[in-house]
Formats: structure tokens, sequence, C-alpha cells
């Protein structure tokens, strides 16, 4: 079935570091991808999405490229802050019927811990 | 943005007992929503899906006398924990799904903050 593997953590940087967190999937059609950001005591927030094949997303400073042709999805951002210290989680869905979005299948999440 | 709430936000049981949890969305009708499960430092495995006005559909492995899931409205949807266990301690996650108004605009999912049961 498909699935979604994404890097280990936890991941320490020091503020202002170069940030990558790798996604790769698995998929017999052609799913969206997205990364999922949860803050300490609070739900899962969208992060950012890809549709189709190159399409890149990006919010807040991040972004992710979806490459059919490696299986990855995976997020980068420039320069960390403090504030971004939270959980990623990667995760695709199947496209669905009109375009409607289906369960969401995610990775097991990384622990990015920024410090100042 | 769309907000989904939950209720309680935590709540411990004593073995045996039921346990409901609420999920609603509120401002927007779902007529789609999801209930996850995530254990420690894991990833969110999906454990049903809910549609207003039919049964749920539960994933493999996931006991559906154990998990009762209710739909009754297009903003509200409930988890029921049936005669808890200690092994069903675990964080409880909603999310609801927007309907959207494009046609071919993959509808987004909101999650709500989630749910910490622990069963004495």
């Amino acid at each position: 079935g498909d699935s979604v593997t994404q890097m280990e953590g936890p991941v320490t940087l020091s503020e202002e570091a170069f940030l990558t967190i790798n996604c790769t999937y698995t998929a017999t059609g052609y799913p969206s991808l997205f990364w999922y950001v949860q803050y300490p005591g609070e739900g899962l927030q969208l992060l950012l999405k890809a549709t189709k094949a190159d399409d890149k997303g990006s919010n807040k400073g991040f972004e992710a490229t979806y490459r059919k042709e490696t299986t990855s999805f995976h997020l980068e951002k420039g320069s960390v802050q403090v504030s971004d210290s939270a959980v990623y989680f990667c995760a695709l869905s199947d496209r669905g019927y009109g375009g409607a979005t289906n369960k969401l299948i995610f990775g097991t999440g990384t622990l990015l811990a920024v410090q100042p | 943005g769309a907000v989904v709430s939950q209720h309680p936000s935590w709540v411990i049981c004593k073995s045996g007992t039921s346990v409901k949890i609420e999920c609603r969305s509120l401002d927007f009708q779902a007529t789609t929503m999801f209930w996850y499960r995530q254990f420690p430092k894991q990833s969110l495995m999906l454990m049903a899906t809910s549609n207003e006005g039919s049964k749920a559909t539960y994933e493999q492995g996931v006991e559906k006398d154990k998990f009762l899931i209710n739909h009754a409205s297009l903003t509200l949807s409930t988890l029921t924990v049936t005669s808890a266990h200690p092994e069903d301690s675990s964080f409880y996650i909603c999310s609801a799904r927007d309907p959207g108004t494009l046609v071919n605009v993959p509808y987004e999912q909101y999650f709500g903050p989630g749910t910490r049961l622990t069963v004495t």
C-alpha cells in the first residue's frame, strides 16, 4: 500500500541554519503531497502542499518540490528561527473523485529543535 | 482559516468505562471527518472515516464495536471508546474536510487539537 518515509529526528539546529527534512513516498497513483506542522500543545496545521509533479509548495519560508522521478518531497528552509521548533509530518493523499483528497497517510514525524 | 475543536482536551477514566470525544467544525460544514490515533513519538494512524448520515468506514485492525463513531450532523462527529482499557490510552485527533467551492481543488483537512485519553 501507499506509504511515507521521513527522516528520524530529532533535528537540532542553531538559529539561521539551513533546514532539510527528507521525505520519500510510495504510491500507486498520483498522490497529493503535504507537510503538516504540530507546535507544542497544538493540533496539526497544514504548512504547504503540492498536487502534481514539479509543483513547489511554499509557506512561511518553507519550500518543498514534488519530485516524481525520485518520489520525494523534501522540506527546506533557508534560515530557521526558534519559533520553527515543532514536529513536522510529511503526508500523502489520493486525489479521489473530483480532486477531493481522501485519507491522509502520514510519515512518522520529525522533531525540529532550533536553539538561539 | 477553518477551525475544528475537540472536547474534552484530556480525560482520565477507569478501566471498563466508556468515554465520548466530540469533534466539531466551527465555521464550516464537514460532510467527512476523520479520526486518528497518535502514539508517543509516532505518527498519526487513521482509525476511521466518518461520513455525515452514514456508517463510518473503519481501517483494517480497528474494532468498530469498541470505537463507536457517530456523525449525526454536518458539524459534529463523536468517537466513543467503549469498555476502555489501559492499552486504549492515547492521543486521539480528528480532522474535518472542508468541501470547498471548486471541484478541482483538493479538499483541505483541518485538524482538531486532540484529546489525551488516559485509562487507569
